[in-house]
């Protein structure tokens, strides 16, 4: 069974940083493009950065670019975002979501649970 | 602001046929695949559809999409009040080169 676990949300004071971890199972993680997506309370989905199977090529939504950091490490399975400078406008619930059918949509297949961040001071 | 745009709300009774909608522009849905997802209060959104039309294994048939020009439209026929819940949009942005989402159109099945 595909299982894609987020951990690490909380609160953080503005201009802090914080990074969620999504633990993927139940599939072969290196196959596939991950990303994150992120829904604000009360308000649609974003999609904020994805990543390769190999790591090595990254994509971000430009409100992110050059604040948050999406990474990979295949031999634990895992997904990971690293935020920082953030903002109250960064509060939302994190989603971790495996990419699947080709094509640049947002094909998911899977999602995580997904992380909560409060971003307050 | 959303860059697809959804209507927030819709209602229609048990057993009818909804439609909704999502508008864009040629950068985004005019030229690339759409994908639909439902969405439960407080848990994560599950794909409806794919590829403007395709559904995965396990979704019912009563769930399609279309497209039509800088348009799509997911249809729900024989609406059960399962069927009460949060819809997205979703494509991707020539111009911002950016997977986009609408802002969701919630259903209330009365």
């Amino acid at each position: 069974e595909v299982q894609l676990v987020e951990s690490g949300g909380g609160f953080v004071q503005p201009g802090g940083s914080l990074r969620v971890s999504c633990a993927a199972s139940g599939f072969t993680f290196r196959d596939y493009w991950m990303s994150w997506v992120r829904q604000a309370p009360g308000k649609g989905l974003e999609w904020v950065a994805n990543i390769i199977q190999d790591g090595t090529e990254t994509y971000y939504v430009d409100s992110v670019r050059g604040r948050f950091t999406i990474s990979r490490d295949n031999a634990k399975n895992s997904l990971y975002l690293q935020m920082n400078s953030l903002g109250a406008e960064d509060t939302a619930v994190y989603y971790c979501a495996r990419e699947n059918f080709g094509g640049n949509a947002p094909n998911f297949d899977y999602w995580g649970q997904g992380a909560l961040v409060i971003v307050s001071s | 602001q959303s860059v697809l745009t959804q209507p927030p709300s819709m209602s229609a009774a048990p057993g009818q046929k909804v439609t909704i909608s999502c508008s864009g522009s040629s950068s985004n849905i005019g030229n690339n695949d759409v994908s639909w997802y439902q969405q439960f209060p407080g848990t994560a959104p599950k794909v409806l559809i794919y590829h403007i039309n395709k559904r995965p294994s396990g979704i019912p048939d009563r769930f399609s999409g279309s497209k039509s020009g800088t348009s799509a439209t997911l249809a729900i026929t024989g609406l059960q009040t399962g069927d009460e819940a949060e819809y997205h949009c979703g494509t991707w942005d020539s111009s911002l080169n950016a997977k986009v989402f609408g802002g969701g159109t919630k259903l209330t099945v009365l």
